[in-house]
Protein backbone atom coordinates (compact mmCIF):
# COMPACT_ATOMS: atom_id res chain seq x y z
CA UNK A 1 0.00 0.00 0.00
CA UNK A 2 0.84 3.59 -0.23
CA UNK A 3 2.52 5.49 2.34
CA UNK A 4 1.04 8.96 3.41
CA UNK A 5 3.18 10.79 5.62
CA UNK A 6 2.17 14.36 6.96
CA UNK A 7 3.72 16.86 9.21
CA UNK A 8 3.78 18.17 11.50
CA UNK A 9 1.91 15.74 13.64
CA UNK A 10 0.61 19.06 15.66
CA UNK A 11 0.54 23.22 15.05
CA UNK A 12 0.00 25.53 17.29
CA UNK A 13 -0.83 29.15 15.84
CA UNK A 14 -3.09 32.75 16.63
CA UNK A 15 -5.91 34.14 14.35
CA UNK A 16 -5.14 35.07 11.73
CA UNK A 17 -1.69 32.90 10.69
CA UNK A 18 -1.24 30.82 7.63
CA UNK A 19 -0.70 28.00 8.45
CA UNK A 20 0.41 25.10 6.00
CA UNK A 21 0.42 21.12 6.55
CA UNK A 22 2.49 19.15 4.30
CA UNK A 23 1.51 15.66 3.06
CA UNK A 24 3.99 13.09 1.03
CA UNK A 25 2.98 10.07 -0.94
CA UNK A 26 6.17 7.19 -0.84
CA UNK A 27 5.05 7.28 -4.59
CA UNK A 28 3.84 9.04 -7.19
CA UNK A 29 0.10 9.96 -7.21
CA UNK A 30 -0.46 12.22 -9.84
CA UNK A 31 -3.47 14.73 -8.20
CA UNK A 32 -5.42 11.91 -6.45
CA UNK A 33 -5.05 13.55 -3.23
CA UNK A 34 -7.94 14.75 -1.33
CA UNK A 35 -7.76 16.65 2.41
CA UNK A 36 -10.71 16.18 5.06
CA UNK A 37 -11.03 18.56 8.43
CA UNK A 38 -12.13 16.41 11.42
CA UNK A 39 -13.74 18.52 14.40
CA UNK A 40 -13.77 16.47 18.05
CA UNK A 41 -16.61 14.54 17.98
CA UNK A 42 -17.97 14.89 14.11
CA UNK A 43 -17.37 12.77 11.18
CA UNK A 44 -14.36 14.33 8.39
CA UNK A 45 -15.53 16.74 5.93
CA UNK A 46 -13.94 16.59 2.50
CA UNK A 47 -12.01 20.12 1.82
CA UNK A 48 -10.06 19.49 -1.24
CA UNK A 49 -10.03 17.26 -3.89
CA UNK A 50 -7.93 16.57 -6.75
CA UNK A 51 -5.01 18.09 -4.86
CA UNK A 52 -6.52 21.75 -5.26
CA UNK A 53 -10.11 21.93 -6.39
CA UNK A 54 -12.09 23.15 -3.76
CA UNK A 55 -15.41 21.12 -2.34
CA UNK A 56 -18.52 22.96 -2.79
CA UNK A 57 -19.52 25.42 0.54
CA UNK A 58 -15.54 25.12 1.38
CA UNK A 59 -14.08 28.45 2.35
CA UNK A 60 -12.00 30.16 0.58
CA UNK A 61 -8.85 30.29 2.95
CA UNK A 62 -8.68 26.89 2.41
CA UNK A 63 -6.52 25.66 -0.61
CA UNK A 64 -4.54 23.07 -1.77
CA UNK A 65 -1.60 22.97 -4.05
CA UNK A 66 0.95 20.10 -5.26
CA UNK A 67 1.20 17.35 -7.96
CA UNK A 68 3.45 13.52 -7.64
CA UNK A 69 4.51 12.81 -4.02
CA UNK A 70 4.39 16.39 -2.40
CA UNK A 71 1.39 17.79 -1.15
CA UNK A 72 0.10 21.31 0.78
CA UNK A 73 -2.72 22.23 2.53
CA UNK A 74 -2.76 26.01 3.04
CA UNK A 75 -4.96 28.32 5.37
CA UNK A 76 -4.46 31.57 4.69
CA UNK A 77 -5.71 32.96 7.44
CA UNK A 78 -6.75 30.99 10.55
CA UNK A 79 -9.74 31.26 11.83
CA UNK A 80 -11.12 29.62 15.77
CA UNK A 81 -13.62 27.45 13.54
CA UNK A 82 -10.56 26.15 11.73
CA UNK A 83 -9.09 24.08 15.31
CA UNK A 84 -9.55 20.40 13.90
CA UNK A 85 -7.80 17.62 12.89
CA UNK A 86 -6.56 17.42 9.28
CA UNK A 87 -5.65 14.42 6.98
CA UNK A 88 -4.42 13.81 3.28
CA UNK A 89 -5.80 11.24 1.57
CA UNK A 90 -4.12 9.33 -1.74
CA UNK A 91 -7.08 7.58 -3.92
CA UNK A 92 -4.96 6.68 -6.80
CA UNK A 93 -5.61 3.15 -8.18
CA UNK A 94 -7.40 0.89 -6.09
CA UNK A 95 -6.15 2.10 -2.35
CA UNK A 96 -8.07 4.94 0.01
CA UNK A 97 -5.16 5.80 2.23
CA UNK A 98 -4.90 8.26 5.01
CA UNK A 99 -2.06 10.20 6.74
CA UNK A 100 -1.71 10.14 10.21
CA UNK A 101 -3.22 13.52 10.66
CA UNK A 102 -2.53 17.13 12.01
CA UNK A 103 -4.17 18.52 14.37
CA UNK A 104 -4.09 22.33 14.88
CA UNK A 105 -4.79 24.61 17.56
CA UNK A 106 -5.06 28.39 18.59
CA UNK A 107 -2.56 29.59 20.15
CA UNK B 1 -30.39 14.76 1.50
CA UNK B 2 -27.71 11.92 1.85
CA UNK B 3 -28.12 10.22 4.45
CA UNK B 4 -25.86 6.83 5.29
CA UNK B 5 -26.88 5.28 8.36
CA UNK B 6 -24.78 2.25 10.09
CA UNK B 7 -25.94 -0.68 12.04
CA UNK B 8 -24.91 -3.91 13.45
CA UNK B 9 -22.16 -3.06 16.04
CA UNK B 10 -22.01 -4.19 19.41
CA UNK B 11 -19.29 -6.33 21.35
CA UNK B 12 -17.67 -9.49 20.39
CA UNK B 13 -15.83 -11.62 21.54
CA UNK B 14 -11.82 -12.27 20.22
CA UNK B 15 -12.31 -14.41 16.96
CA UNK B 16 -15.79 -14.09 16.43
CA UNK B 17 -17.79 -11.95 13.55
CA UNK B 18 -19.56 -9.42 12.65
CA UNK B 19 -21.61 -7.74 9.67
CA UNK B 20 -22.01 -4.12 9.50
CA UNK B 21 -24.34 -2.99 7.39
CA UNK B 22 -24.88 0.85 6.01
CA UNK B 23 -28.24 2.26 4.75
CA UNK B 24 -28.16 4.79 1.95
CA UNK B 25 -30.68 7.26 1.18
CA UNK B 26 -30.93 10.65 -0.88
CA UNK B 27 -29.35 9.34 -3.55
CA UNK B 28 -28.70 6.99 -6.42
CA UNK B 29 -27.03 4.06 -4.77
CA UNK B 30 -26.15 1.97 -7.68
CA UNK B 31 -24.28 5.21 -8.90
CA UNK B 32 -21.56 5.50 -6.71
CA UNK B 33 -18.41 3.64 -5.46
CA UNK B 34 -19.14 2.71 -1.29
CA UNK B 35 -16.47 2.36 1.37
CA UNK B 36 -16.32 1.78 4.69
CA UNK B 37 -13.34 3.98 6.75
CA UNK B 38 -12.52 2.89 10.29
CA UNK B 39 -11.21 5.48 13.73
CA UNK B 40 -10.04 3.55 16.40
CA UNK B 41 -10.67 5.43 19.85
CA UNK B 42 -8.18 8.50 19.96
CA UNK B 43 -6.30 7.61 16.67
CA UNK B 44 -6.51 8.36 13.43
CA UNK B 45 -8.66 7.62 9.93
CA UNK B 46 -8.06 4.10 8.36
CA UNK B 47 -9.27 3.36 5.30
CA UNK B 48 -10.89 -0.41 5.16
CA UNK B 49 -12.28 -1.17 1.83
CA UNK B 50 -14.01 -0.28 -0.79
CA UNK B 51 -16.57 -1.22 -3.58
CA UNK B 52 -17.82 0.05 -7.32
CA UNK B 53 -20.87 0.15 -8.23
CA UNK B 54 -21.79 -2.69 -9.57
CA UNK B 55 -20.05 -4.59 -6.82
CA UNK B 56 -17.92 -6.12 -9.35
CA UNK B 57 -14.57 -4.24 -8.31
CA UNK B 58 -13.92 -4.82 -4.50
CA UNK B 59 -10.18 -3.37 -2.56
CA UNK B 60 -9.15 -4.38 0.47
CA UNK B 61 -6.60 -2.43 3.02
CA UNK B 62 -3.56 -4.66 3.62
CA UNK B 63 -4.60 -4.95 6.93
CA UNK B 64 -7.65 -6.73 6.67
CA UNK B 65 -7.42 -8.46 3.52
CA UNK B 66 -8.80 -11.87 3.95
CA UNK B 67 -10.42 -11.21 6.83
CA UNK B 68 -13.27 -8.75 6.02
CA UNK B 69 -15.18 -8.63 2.45
CA UNK B 70 -17.25 -5.51 1.49
CA UNK B 71 -20.39 -6.27 -0.70
CA UNK B 72 -23.17 -4.12 -1.45
CA UNK B 73 -26.95 -4.96 -2.51
CA UNK B 74 -28.09 -2.40 -4.79
CA UNK B 75 -31.88 -3.42 -4.92
CA UNK B 76 -31.88 -2.57 -0.99
CA UNK B 77 -29.36 0.77 -1.24
CA UNK B 78 -27.38 -0.87 1.50
CA UNK B 79 -24.10 -1.49 2.11
CA UNK B 80 -22.20 -4.46 4.05
CA UNK B 81 -19.15 -5.76 6.25
CA UNK B 82 -18.26 -8.92 6.78
CA UNK B 83 -16.15 -9.21 9.58
CA UNK B 84 -14.25 -12.59 10.92
CA UNK B 85 -11.28 -13.78 13.38
CA UNK B 86 -11.57 -9.87 15.20
CA UNK B 87 -9.33 -9.32 17.11
CA UNK B 88 -8.96 -6.40 20.23
CA UNK B 89 -7.06 -4.41 16.95
CA UNK B 90 -10.08 -4.08 15.48
CA UNK B 91 -11.93 -2.46 17.51
CA UNK B 92 -13.15 0.92 16.29
CA UNK B 93 -16.03 3.02 14.94
CA UNK B 94 -17.01 2.08 11.66
CA UNK B 95 -17.64 4.48 8.89
CA UNK B 96 -19.31 4.03 5.49
CA UNK B 97 -18.51 6.57 3.03
CA UNK B 98 -20.16 7.60 -0.04
CA UNK B 99 -17.81 8.62 -3.31
CA UNK B 100 -17.65 12.20 -4.50
CA UNK B 101 -17.76 11.43 -8.29
CA UNK B 102 -20.49 8.54 -9.73
CA UNK B 103 -19.04 6.71 -12.32
CA UNK B 104 -16.51 4.25 -12.22
CA UNK B 105 -13.37 6.48 -11.53
CA UNK B 106 -11.42 6.12 -8.18
CA UNK B 107 -13.00 9.43 -5.82
CA UNK B 108 -12.41 10.70 -2.54
CA UNK B 109 -15.55 10.71 0.09
CA UNK B 110 -17.99 13.30 0.31
CA UNK B 111 -20.24 11.89 2.86
CA UNK B 112 -19.92 9.94 5.88
CA UNK B 113 -22.45 8.39 8.06
CA UNK B 114 -21.87 8.47 11.87
CA UNK B 115 -20.46 5.26 12.31
CA UNK B 116 -21.10 1.83 14.30
CA UNK B 117 -18.61 1.18 16.94
CA UNK B 118 -17.24 -2.47 17.12
CA UNK B 119 -15.67 -3.73 20.24
CA UNK B 120 -14.01 -6.59 20.75
CA UNK B 121 -12.94 -8.34 23.93
CA UNK B 122 -13.45 -10.69 26.46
Amino acid sequence: DILMTQSPSSLSASVGDRVAITCRASQGISNYLAWYQQKPGKVPQLLIYAASTLQSGVPSRFSGSGSGTDFTLTISSLQPEDVATYYCQEYYRGTWTFGQGTKVELK
Amino acid sequence: EVQLVESGGGLVQPGGSLRLSCAASGFTFSNYGMSWVRQAPGKGLEWVASISTSGYNTYHSGSVKGQFTISRDNSKNTLHLQMDSLSAEDTALYHCAKDLSSGGWYSPFDHWGQGALVIVSS
